[in-house]
């Protein structure tokens, strides 16, 4: 089992629709999430990171947690064709200082149909 | 502005030489990483340093060296390269301000080895 797994996609979502990014993590220690944006050929840019359990919001996107499921998950809310990227899920263990490698999902693409 | 870099951008090696790719970023950051991104394994982690002195291996480190002679830099070393390390490296820093920091990434290295 993958440490972080994730739909590696395409999803193809309509112009204006809402498009929902999930990710699983194995280790139940994990206490910290974040979802990076790649557009091709360019390097991973953070657009959200997530501590607690429930939901967070930042502009048109949300992430959502539920530690009890090992589930955690980003939703685009009116989908530009700019959001055609492929999004990274990404696992810290632990909250602490000496403990800030992170865990890599492999990635979903999504495509915007305008 | 704090930038990190990453040079050579493309690099065309052969088989069995020794190869270094720089990182340097201007955050004074005190963690640094090494990654590798392949098509279906997503980016993984290669080595990390969390201070000047420190080094770490990541899940995949053979083949693959770092020193960390001070803050700015993390050269990654190929001693003897291998067309299994045809990737694209992404160097990255954090502050280390704890596991929930943003971990900024430079803009890559696209590495073939012939």
């Amino acid at each position: 089992q993958k440490e972080v797994e994730q739909n590696s996609g395409p999803l193809s979502v309509p112009e204006g629709a809402i498009a929902s990014l999930n990710c699983t993590y194995s280790d139940r220690v994990s206490q910290s999430f974040f979802w990076y944006r790649q557009y091709s050929g360019k390097s991973p840019e953070l657009i959200m990171s997530i501590y607690s359990n429930g939901d967070k919001e930042d502009g048109r996107f949300t992430a959502q947690l539920n530690k009890a499921s090992q589930y955690v998950s980003l939703l685009i809310r009116d989908s530009q064709p700019s959001d055609s990227a492929t999004y990274l899920c990404a696992v810290n263990r632990g909250l602490d200082f000496g403990n800030e490698k992170l865990t890599f999902g492999t990635g979903t693409r999504l495509t915007i149909i305008p | 502005d704090a930038e990190i870099t990453q040079s050579p951008r493309h690099k065309i090696t052969e088989t069995g030489r020794q190869v270094t790719l720089a990182c340097h970023q201007t955050w004074n950051h005190n963690n640094m990483f090494w990654y590798r991104q392949d098509l279906g394994h997503g980016l993984r982690l290669i080595h990390y340093s969390y201070g000047v002195q420190d080094t770490n291996k990541g899940e995949v480190s053979d083949g693959y060296s770092v020193s960390r002679s001070n803050t700015e830099d993390l050269p990654l070393t190929l001693e003897s390269a291998a067309s299994s390390q045809t990737s694209v490296y992404f160097c990255a820093s954090s502050g280390g301000q704890g596991a929930g920091d943003t971990q900024y990434f430079g803009p890559g290295t696209r590495l073939t080895v012939l």
